[in-house]
């Protein structure tokens, strides 16, 4: 079954590392996105991709990056961590639309910790 | 910019009973709608969705319908099971927005079911 996953599940790092999340998908989908979840804020979209070598900021980019070498990965990476990055981050991928609604797949979640 | 707005939780409920959780939205556009559900420790989970004004979404005997008119998406079940229990966000895509395919998510309503 396709399916869509993300690694690691749980990280603690230390301010001012460079962390990068994994996310991977087999369901061959175009659409790639990233997003983050707090308390009181729901989902945020960080970063999100239309196919290969395509990338776009979301509503809260900055400390951010993402690379989209092949369809099936978008690996998010934190620059220089910092606590205010402390939250759980999902992937997502979906269908290139056509005039039909798409719906996202959402993959696990990863758990970060900034001390 | 679009906006999902929520009813604050948690809602606590006996098993049984009726539920309803409030949603309304802001756009400029004609946007699908969506409700998300996220039990513990997994990643969102699409529950039903709507295109167009009062169509009807309904899955698992929770349904929502789009009225236009109160630019409102309530969700609603008639009888919840303690199985219910998780946290539901209310979405919009909104095409029209920047011929974009983003989700903008609600805040999220936690919803407890008791035996």
């Amino acid at each position: 079954d396709a399916e869509i996953t993300q690694s690691p599940r749980h990280k603690i790092t230390e301010t001012g590392r460079q962390v990068t999340l994994a996310c991977h998908q087999t369901w061959n989908h175009n659409n790639m996105f990233w997003y983050r979840q707090d308390l009181g804020h729901g989902l945020r979209l960080i970063h999100y991709s239309y196919g290969v070598h395509d990338t776009n900021k979301g509503e809260v980019s900055d400390g951010y990056s993402v690379s989209r070498s092949n369809t099936e990965d978008l690996p998010l990476t934190l620059e220089s961590a910092a606590s205010s990055q402390t939250s759980v981050y999902f992937c997502a991928s979906s269908e290139r639309p056509g005039l039909e609604v798409f719906e996202q797949y959402f993959g696990p979640g990863t758990r970060l910790t900034v001390t | 910019g679009d906006s999902v707005t929520q009813m604050e939780g948690p809602v606590t409920l006996s098993e049984e009973a009726f539920l309803t959780i409030n949603c309304t939205y802001t756009a400029t556009g004609y946007p699908s709608l969506f409700w998300y559900v996220q039990y513990p420790g997994e990643g969102l989970q699409l529950l039903l969705k709507a295109t167009k004004a009062d169509d009807k979404g309904s899955n698992k005997g929770f349904e929502a319908t789009y009225r236009k008119e109160t630019t409102s998406f309530h969700l609603e079940k008639g009888s919840v099971q303690v199985s219910d229990s998780a946290v539901y966000f209310c979405a919009l895509s909104d095409l029209a927005m920047d011929s974009s395919y983003k989700l903008i998510f609600g805040s999220g309503t936690r919803l407890l079911v008791r035996p």
